[in-house]
């Protein structure tokens, strides 16, 4: 597809429980970033990938919340024991990190709510 | 750790009336970007200032980066109801760290 695609789009889920998070960013974009936005906030950082490593994790807010990218494209953010205040919409970026613009695209999101 | 701070977090104008949003980092920043997200949707990028005092235009928004490449500002002449949204400006040290925005209502 043309732009970066994030499923599901909208996630419930029980406090407590696992979910996972996936993201399709623009082939052949080399970063991919991760970020939780709630209502009426900017986006608030998580994760930056370069490649399959993670070059900056410092966002992560505890140890409930982990990212991967095994193959350096597609990637899942992994949220374990669930909590209400992880509720928000996560987004996902990827940007080509070549030439002389540098912007991010970004996906339609993923809603989750946590009941 | 790096911070983007915006303001102001609201702005209410009449439609024609010029606006302006501010934008300040607390690290010197290799490039700074502003973004406009509508209501509903995600961040748009708009564009990327790199050079120490540059100024870029697009239309009616003109986009300028400070001296010390820590501020920025964004100016709108004459706002039509289209440019309805929240405009992020977003620093960049390799990872992207966005402020938290400005609301531009319109009124008719």
């Amino acid at each position: 597809g043309a732009g970066v695609s994030q499923t599901p789009s909208n996630k419930v889920t029980e406090k407590g429980k696992y979910v996972e998070l996936r993201c399709d960013p623009i082939s052949g974009h080399t970063a991919l970033y991760w970020y939780r936005q709630s209502l009426g906030q900017g986006p608030e950082f998580l994760i930056y990938f370069q490649g399959t490593g993670a070059a900056d994790d410092s966002g992560l807010p505890n140890d409930r919340f982990f990212a991967v990218r095994p193959e350096g494209s597609v990637s899942t953010l992994k949220i374990q024991r669930t909590e209400r205040g992880d509720s928000a919409v996560y987004l996902c970026a990827s940007s080509a990190l070549t030439g002389g613009t540098t912007e991010a695209f970004f996906g339609q999101g993923t809603r989750l709510t946590v009941v | 750790g790096q911070q983007v701070m915006q303001i102001p977090q609201y702005q209410h104008v009449q439609e024609g009336e010029d606006f302006t949003t501010y934008c300040n980092s607390s690290t010197t920043l290799s490039n700074i970007q502003w973004y406009k997200q509508r209501p509903g949707g995600h961040p748009v990028f708009l564009i990327q200032l790199v050079k120490s005092g540059e100024v870029k235009k697009q239309k009616r928004l003109t986009f300028q980066f400070g001296e010390a490449k820590k501020n920025s500002s964004l100016h709108i002449t004459a706002t039509q109801t289209t440019d309805v949204g929240t405009y992020f400006c977003a620093g960049r040290n390799g990872k992207i760290i966005f402020g938290k925005g400005t609301r531009l209502h319109i009124l008719p």
